[in-house]
């Protein structure tokens, strides 16, 4: 069984229309994560959740929000999307009160395209 | 600022050959650093890690990689690459830091020619 899980693996939707995310883990892991991947970018940090009660903003943030509505649960929002959003979304999760690492644990990945 | 840096966007190495992807980081503290490898069409799994201790640390499939403080490197290697290494690699940094988040490189795709 996957420890990090995303859905929907693959979303196809278009401008203005809000899309949600979901990222669950089984890990135990405290922090969770938000990434986004382009072409010749690597991965971005879009949101981060040191726990249910903290969240804080990454490094490109606009136009995203986010939720974590319980510690295994962590969604990413696009109120209004648009085509440059259009991107490989990863989730990740890291054991950081356990091991005092942020060493990053990724799911599968969700393949947003908007039209 | 903490950075991380993979200078080659594109390798191609023959299949056997030796491969040495390079990766340089500017990081305040102490860093922990990282080599995640990312086939196609797939999510990114973890190669290794250094966190202290010896400096060459060993990974899963057969890669190695070597922390050096004095040039802010950490490059992975492996003496003998085999076609399924084609994949998209990424260099990171965290830290133990609670503040800190994790910083990842642009990535070098790696092809491999029989």
């Amino acid at each position: 069984d996957a420890d990090v899980t995303q859905t929907p693996r693959n979303r196809i939707t278009k401008t203005g229309k809000r899309i949600m995310l979901e990222c669950s883990q089984t890990k135990g892991h405290d922090r969770m994560y938000w990434y986004r991947q382009d072409p010749g970018l690597g991965l971005r940090l879009i949101y981060y959740s040191f726990d249910v009660k903290d969240i804080n903003k990454g490094e490109i943030s606009d136009g995203y929000s986010v939720s974590r509505q319980a510690q295994a649960k962590f969604s990413l929002s696009l109120e209004s999307a648009i085509p440059n959003q259009t991107a490989l979304y990863f989730c990740a999760t890291s054991d950081f009160a356990a091991s005092g690492s942020n060493e990053q644990f990724f799911g599968p990945g969700t393949r947003l395209t908007v039209l | 600022a903490q950075s991380v840096t993979q200078p080659d966007i594109h390798i191609t190495v023959s299949e056997g050959a030796s491969l040495e992807l390079r990766c340089n980081y500017s990081y305040g503290a102490t860093p922990y650093l990282f080599w995640y490898v990312q086939s196609p069409g797939q999510g990114l799994q973890l190669l290794l890690k250094y966190f202290s201790g010896d400096t060459l640390v060993q990974g899963i499939k057969g890669f190695e990689a070597e922390f050096k403080r004095s040039q802010s490197s950490f490059n992975l290697r492996k003496p003998s690459v085999h076609w399924s290494d084609a994949a998209e690699y990424f260099c990171a940094v965290g830290s133990t830091n609670t503040g800190n988040q994790f910083y990842f490189g642009t990535g070098t795709s790696l092809t491999v020619i029989p």
